[in-house]
């Protein structure tokens, strides 16, 4: 159980356009989800908090314009890099928790590939 | 304020040899603390985590840790290596409140000399 999906797993896009990542928690709904970039090498680095039905939460330096971020239902959040850039290259994670209880678990994705020429 | 330090972006073990990769952190309130592990172009898989309970927590694939308050350590350690453990290892904090904001360490990149 417990199980997060992500798609695409990989995207290759054109400098300006324009990508729409998909997170969604197969078997579980999802109260809260979180979006992460990791850079090649690199440490996951948190981007933003999403709450079903509310605004994200993003973290000092994301830019909320740039990373859209939609949170419409219990079972799926989207994460829209615009305008991509090739500094925006990287590997997006998501993860999904159930409760914000104390010991509640994050279930991540297996993550996004995205490659900006 | 939480962070964790990993001691160590590389480490080399022979395989069946004892592997072992800290993590040290810091936290103003009573901290969980977590051990992933990610294998190349995956997400992470939770190996384990510290919840203020039993200080001595087993995890998956044989791995364990220790949470040592008075060093504020959570190392990771496993009896004998195997070469499907190569990948990289992230120590994590998540404070025990109600926000859920989980801290990532670097991350140690584990080899397992045949």
């Amino acid at each position: 159980g417990a199980v997060v999906s992500q798609h695409p797993s990989r995207v290759i896009c054109k400098s300006g356009t324009s990508v729409k990542i998909e997170c969604r928690s197969l078997d579980f709904q999802a109260t809260t989800m979180f979006w992460y970039r990791q850079f090649p090498k690199q440490s996951l680095m948190l981007m933003a908090t999403s709450n079903e039905g509310s605004k994200a939460t993003y973290e000092q330096g994301v830019e909320k314009d740039k990373f859209l971020i939609n949170h419409a239902s219990l079972t799926l959040s989207t994460l829209t890099v615009t305008s991509a850039h090739p500094e925006d290259s990287s590997f997006y994670i998501c993860s999904a928790s159930y409760t914000l209880g104390p010991h509640n678990e994050q279930f991540f994705g297996p993550g996004t590939r995205l490659t900006v020429l | 304020a939480q962070s964790v330090t990993q001691l160590g972006s590389h480490v080399s073990v022979s395989e069946g040899a004892l592997v072992l990769l800290r993590c040290n952190y810091s936290s103003s309130v009573p901290p969980y603390l977590f051990w992933y592990v990610q294998y190349p172009n995956q997400g992470l898989q939770l190996l384990l985590k510290y919840t203020s309970a039993a200080t001595l927590v087993k995890g998956i694939n044989g791995f364990e840790a220790e949470f040592k308050k008075s060093e504020t350590s959570f190392h990771l350690t496993k009896p004998s290596a195997h070469m499907s453990d190569a990948a990289e290892y992230f120590c994590a904090v998540r404070s025990s409140g109600g926000y859920q904001k989980v801290t990532f360490g670097t991350g140690t990149k584990l080899q397992v000399i045949p």
